[in-house]
């Protein structure tokens, strides 16, 4: 069955360190990987996609992820965390021709300065 | 704007007291859904619409009711909502391209 999980409910980083965000996925086929940003008491932002093409995808504000088929993950990075950068981040999986999609729970970053 | 507006915002009500929460897009997409977030829980589908008058459950349409007459417009019917139906509202809409555009929410509280 399609399925993402989150293992983190929350990640903690110092404000210019390296972050990541794990998500993995469990798909038949080719998966579609997205990764979506909401900050409080707002809808969720779309950051950046997996679709087809080189493994690393950058997006918006400086975030890019990896796509790795062996490990199914989708893990999200940033090379230097910024506080504004906290909010509640969560993994998307869904084919173009599909209709359903699965988020994963979510994980909560937090940048201390 | 390209936008996904959802009214109302916040709304309070009671047990078994009809409600609705419209939704609306002027980006001319086929595909549009409600999706529910609950702590721990990610996002849940409630029911997506691939076109007018074409809707389908999704993983938790129990108590929820949609509706796709207009291509703009989809909105979600709660015909007698319960305390568990207490959550945060989203609607969403898609285009050609797999990405998703999102409302702002709709915070409901079922006492």
């Amino acid at each position: 069955a399609q399925s993402v999980a989150q293992p983190e409910d929350q990640v903690n980083v110092a404000e210019g360190n390296p972050l990541t965000v794990k998500c993995t996925y469990s798909v038949s086929g080719n998966p579609y990987l997205f990764w979506y940003v909401q900050y409080p008491n707002r809808g969720l932002q779309f950051l950046l996609k997996y679709i087809t093409g080189d493994n690393l995808v950058k997006g918006s504000y400086g975030f890019e992820a990896e796509f790795n088929k062996s490990q199914t993950s989708f893990h999200l990075k940033k090379p230097s965390a910024l506080v504004s950068d906290s909010a509640l981040y969560f993994c998307r999986e869904g084919y173009s021709s599909a209709s359903k999609i699965i988020f994963g729970s979510g994980t909560r970053l937090s940048i201390r300065p | 704007e390209a936008q996904v507006t959802q009214n109302p915002r916040y709304l309070i009500t009671v047990t078994g007291k009809k409600l609705t929460v419209t939704c609306s897009q002027n980006m001319n997409h086929e595909y549009m859904s409600w999706y529910r977030q609950d702590p721990g829980l990610g996002l849940r589908q409630i029911y997506y619409s691939m076109n007018v008058e074409v809707t389908d459950k999704g993983d938790v349409p129990e108590g929820y009711k949609v509706s796709r007459k207009e291509k703009r417009n989809f909105p979600l019917i709660l015909e007698s909502p319960s305390p568990n139906q207490t959550s945060l509202y989203f609607c969403a809409s898609r285009g050609t391209s797999v990405e998703q555009f999102f409302g702002p929410g709709t915070r409901l509280t079922v006492l």
